[in-house]
């Protein structure tokens, strides 16, 4: 079974467009996370739930918006898709938000044309 | 945010040991050093941190300066598998609030040749 996994792995679609990923751990962990990994392979960290509650929230345009409908679910949905959202988008699971070692779902490429 | 620096690329033979280095000269008291590293079309992968004190574990080894301003990472015997990105990261602990959050520079791509 896999520990993060995230639906969809390619994702196509053209500007203006509203598209959600959906992301699921089955580790038992409280705190999950979604980061944005750009063409120069910068990984940035957007936001951070912990038993469903947003506990970081980056500087993000508010067309990003993610729901955690319970603890093994977050999920990212994006409004008005524009070019620069192109990236890949990594989502990933702690025990806790004081625990060190974070495990990542397999990426979602979002390409926006 | 404190920052790391690591150099772009390394190569290494198989089977013998790499050291790969990590500045991280505006570190603060109370920040976690952390690897992570990323095989190529998937997901990081934790490999290890410490804090002040060398820390060994199955995947490798972290050795921290005394200083504290820089560490490197130790695989012991490369292999064709450990091919990937590997990322020093500094988090801040829970108390610093929202900062507690892992900054990641754009690490060092190691190739391993056979």
């Amino acid at each position: 079974d896999t520990a993060v996994s995230q639906t969809p792995k390619y994702l196509v679609t053209q500007m203006g467009n509203d598209k959600s990923i959906k992301c699921e751990q089955n580790l038992g962990h409280d705190t999950m996370y979604w980061y944005k990994q750009d063409s120069k392979k910068f990984l940035k960290i957007m936001f951070s739930y912990n038993n469903k509650e947003l506990i970081i929230n980056e500087t993000v345009p508010n067309r990003f918006s993610p729901k955690s409908p319970d603890k093994a679910h977050l999920n990212l949905h994006i409004n008005s898709l524009e070019l620069g959202d192109s990236a890949v988008y990594f989502c990933a699971s702690s025990q806790g938000p004081i625990y060190n070692e974070q495990f990542f779902g397999p990426g979602t490429r979002l390409t926006v044309l | 945010d404190a920052k790391t620096t690591q150099p772009n690329s390394m190569e290494s033979n198989e089977e013998e040991p790499v050291h790969l280095p990590c500045n991280h000269s505006t570190i603060s008291g109370t920040d976690y050093i952390h690897w992570y590293r990323q095989l190529p079309s998937q997901g990081p992968e934790y490999v290890i941190h410490g804090l002040t004190s060398n820390v060994n574990n199955r995947m490798a080894s972290l050795a921290i300066a005394e200083d504290r301003k820089s560490s490197t990472l130790i695989l012991h015997r490369a292999t064709l598998r450990d091919a990937a990105v590997y990322y020093c990261i500094l988090r801040a602990p829970l108390n610093a609030g929202n900062n507690r959050k892992l900054i990641w520079g754009l690490g060092t791509s190691l190739a391993v040749n056979p």
